[in-house]
């Protein structure tokens, strides 16, 4: 069974650096065509992608948020980690990291973890 | 980067009815395109990818149409369990992988 499970602060200082860490099962991040995929919802609103990871280290980023991401994997741990420097209120939401089994091929982000609250603020 | 827009933002549906939701892309991203269901409190789930292929376990009732700009996702006979809002998402030039801003789907 694949499982994905976020964890992280559920309380961040604005311009402090906000690190997530997505801890999976059920299958390998070695595994050619496998990748991570971090997703963020703002209350109320819609997805938005955020990162994504891939087998052999590939990492690919929003654009308009690029400069201030990193994501990285552990695969001894399987876990990846996703590091959001500066944040802002606006960056308050709910966080999911989301399995693709194939993204090159396109499979779509089949399984996902239950997500983590965030929230900005002083 | 490609944007996804969905329309209508709200449908309002009766049980048993059909519903069609739309997606646009402003460039052609081929069929490279999946949908997703997330009810209140809950992950999304995984619907609709490559535009027409229902994920595993997915039902009959939903059915995905479409390639270049323009898709189709259909729920044949709604359901209780339906009424919850619907994104589409396009991976054909990433990154960045795009959402649209997605479809509420509520009991009329």
């Amino acid at each position: 069974q694949v499982t994905l499970r976020e964890s992280g602060p559920a309380l961040v200082k604005p311009t402090q650096t906000l690190t997530l860490t997505c801890t999976f099962s059920g299958f390998s991040l070695t595994i050619s065509g496998m990748c991570v995929s971090w997703v963020r919802q703002p209350p109320g609103k819609a997805l938005e992608w955020l990162a994504l990871i891939d087998w052999d280290d590939g990492k690919y980023y929003s654009t308009s948020l690029e400069t201030r991401l990193n994501i990285t994997k552990d695969t001894s741990k399987d876990q990846v980690i996703l590091r959001m420097t500066n944040v802002d209120p606006v960056d308050t939401g709910t966080y999911y990291c989301a399995r693709a089994a194939d993204c090159y091929m396109g499979d779509g982000l089949d399984v996902w973890g239950q997500g983590t609250t965030v929230i900005v603020s002083s | 980067e490609i944007v996804m827009t969905q329309s209508p933002a709200t449908l309002s549906v009766s049980p048993g009815e059909r519903a069609t939701l739309s997606c646009r892309a402003s460039q052609g991203v081929g069929s490279n395109l999946a949908w997703y269901q997330q009810k209140p409190g809950q992950a999304p789930r995984l619907l609709i990818y490559g535009a027409s292929t229902r994920a595993t376990g997915i039902p009959a009732r939903f059915s995905g149409r479409g390639s270049g700009t323009e898709f189709t996702l259909t729920i044949s006979s709604l359901q209780s369990e339906d009424f919850a809002v619907y994104y589409c998402q396009q991976y054909n030039k990433w990154p960045p992988w795009t959402f649209g801003q997605g479809t509420k789907v509520e009991i009329k």
